[in-house]
């Protein structure tokens, strides 16, 4: 089946601009998750929906930083007034719920570049 | 002391060699941990999971121990195809809902 697909695939920006990243989680799958990760590091957990409402934000860097989930499937991740620190890979997960033994499948990401 | 750390890489292994990664983790309360593969440019896929005290898939061992807080992973018999870096993912149990927490990664380097 289709697993989760992200799009654009890769996005260059201009500092100060605004952008959003897509992801459409594998169907059925209730819980989804956005991480950032920076060069040489390991996925940084961002935000969690279940459906959709944001269950935990706790990772969001700052207010510039939004994510969205309007009828509890495809989310979208909002950035304004880019900034060149914010340029890393944006994935996305779902998985069927938040259980602890729960698998997170990952999309191929999106390559965020901030000029 | 950062929630989970791993071996730092990379490690470079002739084809046919058995390799182990160590990750350790801060939260005694965790309860499910993960060893993901992630080829370069590429998403993180999982591996194997680990609830109990270990599980085993062909080649691939993970093992875990509570007491200490670290999981283990070993590859028998390294295959080129095996070059990659192995991400260990550990929960974070939250009030009814789960959320993973990730090491930096150990990169593997199997040569002919």
């Amino acid at each position: 089946g289709a697993g989760v697909s992200q799009t654009p695939s890769n996005k260059v920006t201009e500092k100060g601009k605004y952008v959003e990243l897509r992801c459409d989680p594998i169907s059925g799958h209730t819980a989804l998750y956005w991480y950032r990760q920076s060069l040489g590091q390991g996925p940084e957990f961002l935000i969690y929906f279940q459906g959709t409402g944001a269950a935990d934000d706790s990772g969001l860097p700052n207010d510039r930083f939004f994510a969205v989930r309007p009828e509890g499937s495809v989310s979208t991740l909002k950035i304004q007034r880019t900034e060149r620190g914010d340029s890393a890979v944006y994935l996305c997960a779902s998985s069927l719920w938040a259980a602890a033994t729960d698998t997170q499948y990952f999309g191929p990401g999106t390559r965020l570049t901030v000029l | 002391r950062k929630e989970v750390e791993q071996d730092p890489g990379p490690f470079n292994v002739p084809e046919g060699a058995t390799v182990a990664f160590n990750c350790t983790y801060s939260n005694s309360a965790s309860q499910s941990f993960f060893w993901y593969r992630q080829d370069c440019r590429k998403e993180p896929k999982l591996l194997m999971s680990v609830y109990s005290s270990g599980n085993e898939d062909g080649r691939f061992t993970a093992q875990l121990n509570r007491a200490s807080q670290y999981i283990s992973l070993l590859i028998r018999d390294s295959k080129l195809s095996d070059s990659a870096t192995y991400l260990c993912a550990v929960n974070r149990v939250n009030s009814g809902y789960s959320t993973l927490t990730f090491g930096k990664g150990t990169m593997l380097l199997v040569s002919p």
